[in-house]
């Protein structure tokens, strides 16, 4: 199993432009989250996804944010236009949807926006 | 928003040492804790999902404890080894919900050959 793959790995920008993450979780979870993990708060939970559908995007922080899931095995995380406050680890995790099942992260992508 | 706490902050021990380290959370809505552990350029990686009060789990030389009644979790690890070194962050579900979960700060360790 490959895990949770997540691409790019690191991505440098300038602001104002637009950023788009990426997300494979392993086959069969039907449970997919965005989380972001900053100095300050940790890691936050942003969006979770269950069938594809969204159901809790209370932790994206603005509408600059936006999350598909266009199927079971690809999601995206936008941000346009990107921030210096942006720069961050962005986390993917999945899991069976089974409760309380254990959430699987992807290796995240190091977000740098200059 | 939930009130998780981990103590202490950070912890350096020698090889062979054993240790342990707490993480408090809100005891009402309770639904389940999960301990991850963290290496540095890594992704977390999920050690123990613990749902019952008075729950012990265990793998290899980590183990964990769990009070649901006064809000608590042990993490133990016996025999420290270098490779132990890593942030351990403990994440209740948070309110009783059964997919979010609030991570505490983290407990860092420091295993020193």
């Amino acid at each position: 199993d490959a895990g949770v793959i997540q691409s790019p790995r690191h991505e440098v920008t300038e602001m104002g432009q637009e950023v788009t993450l990426r997300c494979k979780p392993i086959s069969g979870h039907n449970s997919l989250f965005w989380y972001r993990q900053t100095m300050m708060r940790g890691l936050e939970l942003l969006i979770y996804f269950n069938n594809n559908v969204p159901i809790d995007d209370s932790g994206m922080p603005e509408d600059r944010f936006s999350a598909k899931m266009p199927n079971a095995s690809f999601s995206t995380l936008k941000i346009q236009p990107s921030e210096p406050r942006d720069s961050a680890v962005y986390f993917c995790a999945s899991r069976t949807g089974t409760s309380p099942d254990t959430q699987y992260f992807g290796p995240g992508t190091r977000l740098t926006v200059l | 928003i939930l009130n998780v706490e981990q103590s202490p902050q950070s912890l350096h021990v020698q090889e062979g040492d054993s240790t342990n380290f707490t993480c408090s959370f809100p005891s009402s809505n309770f639904y389940a804790l999960h301990w991850y552990r963290w290496e540095t350029a890594k992704s977390p990686e999920a050690l123990f999902v613990m749902t019952l009060n008075g729950d012990e789990k265990k793998k290899g030389r980590i183990s964990a404890t769990l009070n649901t009644k006064e809000g608590y979790s042990y993490l133990y690890i016996k025999g420290s080894q270098p490779e132990d070194s890593a942030t351990y962050l403990c994440a209740p579900n948070s309110g009783g919900s059964n997919y979010k979960l609030t991570f505490g700060k983290g407990t860092l360790l420091t295993v020193n050959p």
